[in-house]
C-alpha cells in the first residue's frame, strides 16, 4: 500500500517569511516517483516538481526548494521570501514504476498575508 | 495549446439524474484518469485508461463509469447522481510513463441536490 501524509492543514505567514510544507510517504517499492503540485484560488492544477527515488540531491529553483530524504521518507517543499501569489493549496503525490496512478496528500493550504 | 479540456465547468443535478462529464486532451497522451477533490481528502482517483479500448478502476470508482474509444476522449459517466457525489472531479493525461507529470484539466465542479 502506498500512503501520502501532509500534516499541516493550513499555514498562514506574512509576505517575506519562509514556510515549509512537510510531506512524509509510505512505500514499498524501490522505485517510486515523488511529485508536488500547487492549486491557486482559480483551481487548476499546476505540476511544480518531480523527484525520483534513486536521486536525492536536492532542488532549488527560484524561491522554491525541495528537500529529499529517503531515510526518513520525507519530501519537503520550502518557499523563500514568501510573496502573496504563493497563496494556494499544495499537494504532494506519489507513483511507482510501471504504475501511473498518483495517490496525493491531503493538501496544505498556505495562506500569505500583505 | 488546449491541453486537457473538461466540459461542463459547472453543473447541478437531482438526485438519480444521470450526466456525463467530459475530457479531451490534444496532446497524443495514451494514460488518462479522473480524480475527484473533497475537503481535507486531496485527490482520489475514480478511474483510468492506459490506451484506447482499455480501462481500469481507482479507489473510488463505485457510481461511475468510463469508456475510451479514442485516445484523445475519456468521458466520465454518473449513473444514478447521489448527494455523496458531490465533488470538484478533475481529468489528467499523461505519457504512459510512470514518472511523467499528469496534466489537469480545470475541474468541473458537480453539486447534487
Amino acid at each position: 500500500a502506498q500512503k501520502v501524509t501532509q500534516a499541516q492543514t493550513e499555514i498562514s505567514v506574512v509576505e517575506k517569511e519562509d514556510v515549509t510544507l512537510d510531506c512524509v510517504y509510505e512505500t514499498r517499492d524501490t522505485t517510486y516517483y515523488l511529485f508536488w503540485y500547487k492549486q491557486p484560488p482559480s483551481g487548476e492544477l499546476v505540476f511544480l516538481i518531480r523527484r525520483n527515488s534513486f536521486d536525492e540531491q536536492n532542488e532549488i529553483s527560484g524561491r522554491y526548494s525541495w528537500n529529499f530524504q529517503k531515510s526518513t521518507s520525507s519530501f519537503n517543499f520550502t518557499i523563500t521570501a514568501s510573496q502573496v501569489v504563493d497563496s494556494a493549496v499544495y499537494f504532494c503525490a506519489l507513483s511507482h514504476l510501471n504504475d501511473y496512478k498518483l495517490s496525493f496528500g491531503a493538501g496544505t493550504t498556505v495562506t500569505v498575508r500583505a | 495549446n488546449a491541453g486537457v479540456t473538461q466540459t461542463p465547468k459547472f453543473q447541478v443535478l437531482k438526485t438519480g439524474q444521470s450526466m456525463t462529464l467530459q475530457c479531451a486532451q490534444d496532446m497524443n497522451h495514451e494514460y488518462m484518469s479522473w480524480y475527484r477533490q473533497d475537503p481535507g481528502m486531496g485527490l482520489r482517483l475514480i478511474h483510468y485508461s492506459v490506451g484506447a479500448g482499455i480501462t481500469d478502476q481507482g479507489e473510488v470508482p463505485n457510481g461511475y463509469n468510463v469508456s475510451r474509444s479514442t485516445t484523445e476522449d475519456f468521458p466520465l459517466r454518473l449513473l444514478s447522481a447521489a448527494p455523496s457525489q458531490t465533488s470538484v472531479y478533475f481529468c489528467a493525461s499523461s505519457r504512459k510513463y510512470s514518472n511523467q507529470p499528469q496534466h489537469f484539466g480545470d475541474g468541473t465542479r458537480l453539486s447534487i441536490l
